[in-house]
């Protein structure tokens, strides 16, 4: 199965600032990367398909890029409801599986 | 566009529990249909998926044989049926519906809690 590496697992940034986060695959995942937000006591939310398509009603401020096996999540100006637990998720073959999480959290 | 699970609950270990998905605001039956688990304070991890007509099911490793994911197209409900269950099955159980008509990614419900404990 492909592991999905992420980096920092934690990382704290002031608001307002940006934040960069890594995701790694131990085989190419292609595009088909995805990245989820999820807060504490709440469903996760999809953000980021295809590895750069933001879903539905997701601020332009989040961004994504990469393909292949490495893939970043970046967040300008970030507010305070950004600060969260951020996944993400190769569905390029099965299994389908997670990284392991980047908690960002406010300085 | 709503997923609502249920049947979540404390079950002692080596019991079974069944969970249900309904769906609602989309075409149920046109989407593959998945259950993704989260262990308290851990990460996520698919379980199970299952093929729009039920004519296929795929399970993760760690649930295969004790397991079972259906669906009732007439009734917009998918089904997880959890045997033999074990303190590691412990965790919040999420039905996912995928974005497109692939298998994903995927939008999700808010989840069912399944205790495994003595």
């Amino acid at each position: 199965e492909i592991v999905m590496t992420q980096s920092p697992a934690t990382l704290s940034v002031s608001p307002g600032e940006s934040a960069t986060l890594s995701c790694r695959s131990s085989q190419s995942a292609s595009s088909s990367l995805a990245w989820y937000q999820q807060k504490a006591g709440q469903a996760p939310r999809l953000l980021i398909y295809a590895a750069s398509t933001r879903a539905t009603g997701i601020p332009a401020r989040f961004s994504g890029s990469g393909s292949g096996t490495e893939f970043t999540l970046t967040i300008s100006s970030l507010q305070s409801e950004d600060f969260a637990v951020y996944y993400c998720q190769q569905y390029n073959i099965w299994p389908y599986t997670f990284g392991q999480g980047t908690n960002l959290e406010i300085k | 566009v709503q997923v609502l699970e249920s049947g979540g609950g404390l079950v002692q270990p080596g019991g079974s529990l069944r969970l249900s998905c309904a769906a609602s605001g989309f075409t149920f039956s046109n989407y593959g249909m998945s259950w993704v688990r989260q262990a308290p304070g851990k990460g996520l991890e698919w379980v199970s998926s299952i093929t729009t007509n039920g004519g296929a099911t795929y399970y993760a490793d760690s649930v295969k044989g004790r397991f079972t994911i259906s669906r009732d197209n007439s009734k917009n409900t998918m089904y997880l049926q959890l045997n033999a269950l074990r303190a590691e099955d412990t965790a919040v159980y999420y039905c996912a519906k995928p974005l497109g008509t692939g298998w994903s990614p995927w939008d999700w419900g808010q989840g069912t809690l399944v205790t495994v404990s003595s």
